[in-house]
This record gives structure tokens, C-alpha cells and sequence, in this order.
């Protein structure tokens, strides 16, 4: 049974700083995705990691895939209050790729 | 208009009461899944579908059933709601013509069950 593990799951930030959110996943795989959810609201793609070593950049946020470490991490540079929201990892399974196993979320608040 | 439609928005039922959720989808994807969310746990797959005649359930499917009318619709049910079952839950959509096997989700139902 694949299972995702998010850490932290609560990340209280200042605005400038760093920091990285880390998802572990328990079962070989190599597609990853990461969700971005504001309050009340529904789930919106941020990331999609289909190959080991994949990394991706948007703005103050890049993810990136080590399959063998069985490990994502999304990494926010110069945090702003714009970026404060639930984030989500997701890892497909299955033969097909047709599941999605979604880990706890990382709730992330930027303070001025 | 959004690719993704959900109905209602937001319900109130009582335990007891049969309760159908209704996914609708633009996006001409052959993939429909059901989640709900709770705080602390993340989405849980209840049932997924690949096609009109493929269904499959998730993880949480007890007390749950769901009909997948024609490609582009998608329903949930609930047979006799329970207050455990309140929560948040999402109807999404994929391709799988599509390599990056994304899923899209809707706006989401609020079910609150007293």
C-alpha cells in the first residue's frame, strides 16, 4: 500500500525567508504532483514530476523528484504572504498511473 | 465556465437521508474520480472510474456508491449519510491519453451531515 508522508505540516514563515516542505513516499514510483489549496477552496496544480531528478520552477517556488530516495521536496525562496495556503503532494500508483495517494498537506503561513 | 462543475456547492442532511453528489466535466477526459477531504488527512480516493463501464473503488468506499451516467458525468451517493461522512468532497478528472496523467478538480461540496 503506497503511503505519503508530508513534513512539516504546519510551517509558520517570515516573509524573505527560505525553507523546504518535504514529502517521503513509501513505494516505487515516478510521478509526483504538487497541489497548491486556499482556504474554501479547491485543489490547483502547481507541479507535475514525471522522471527522477525532474525539477521544476514557478516564481518563489521550485519541486523536485529523487525517485530512489523515494523523496519530493518543495522549496520556497523569499517567502511572501501571497504564497500562504495548504500544500499538497499527490503520487501516482498503480499500473496505470490512475491513482492518486495524497499526503496530509503542509498548511503555510507567511508573516510580514 | 469552469471544466469542472460540481452540485451542489454546499448541502445540509440529516443522518439517515439518501444524499447525491453530481460531477460534471468539460474537459472530454475518460478519467473521473471521487475524494473526500478531511482536516489533518489529506484527499482519500472513494471511487475512481477509467471509463462508462469501468468503476473501481478507493480506499474509503463503505457507505458510499457512485454511477457514471455517459463520459462526462459522475455522481456519488450516499445511501443512509452518517455524521462521520461530513466533510469536503471533490470530484476531479484525467486523461489517459495524456503522459502526465494529471488530475483536474472541481470546486468541491461541503456536506454537512447532523
Amino acid at each position: 500500500e503506497l503511503k505519503v508522508e508530508q513534513n512539516p505540516l504546519f510551517l509558520s514563515m517570515q516573509e524573505g525567508k527560505n525553507y523546504t516542505i518535504y514529502c517521503n513516499y513509501s513505494t516505487t514510483s515516478d510521478r509526483l504532483y504538487w497541489y497548491r489549496q486556499d482556504p474554501g477552496k479547491s485543489l490547483e496544480s502547481l507541479f507535475v514530476l514525471l522522471s527522477n531528478g525532474a525539477v521544476k520552477q514557478e516564481g518563489r517556488l521550485m519541486a523536485s523528484l529523487d525517485t530512489k530516495a523515494r523523496l519530493s521536496t518543495l522549496h520556497i525562496t523569499a517567502a511572501v504572504h501571497d504564497l500562504s495556503a495548504t500544500y499538497f503532494c499527490a503520487v501516482a500508483g498503480g499500473t496505470s498511473y490512475g491513482k492518486l495517494t495524497f499526503g496530509q498537506g503542509t498548511i503555510l503561513t507567511v508573516h510580514p | 465556465d469552469a471544466d469542472v462543475t460540481q452540485t451542489p456547492r454546499n448541502r445540509i442532511t440529516k443522518t439517515g437521508k439518501r444524499i447525491m453528489l453530481e460531477c460534471s466535466q468539460t474537459k472530454g477526459h475518460d478519467r473521473m474520480y471521487w475524494y473526500r477531504q478531511d482536516p489533518g488527512l489529506g484527499l482519500r480516493l472513494i471511487y475512481y472510474s477509467f471509463d462508462v463501464k469501468d468503476i473501481n473503488k478507493g480506499e474509503i468506499s463503505d457507505g458510499y456508491s457512485v454511477s457514471r451516467q455517459a463520459q462526462a458525468k459522475f455522481s456519488l451517493s450516499l445511501e443512509s449519510a452518517i455524521p462521520n461522512q461530513t466533510a469536503l468532497y471533490f470530484c476531479a478528472t484525467s486523461d489517459s491519453g495524456s503522459p502526465r496523467y494529471e488530475q483536474y478538480f472541481g470546486p468541491g461540496t461541503r456536506l454537512t451531515v447532523t
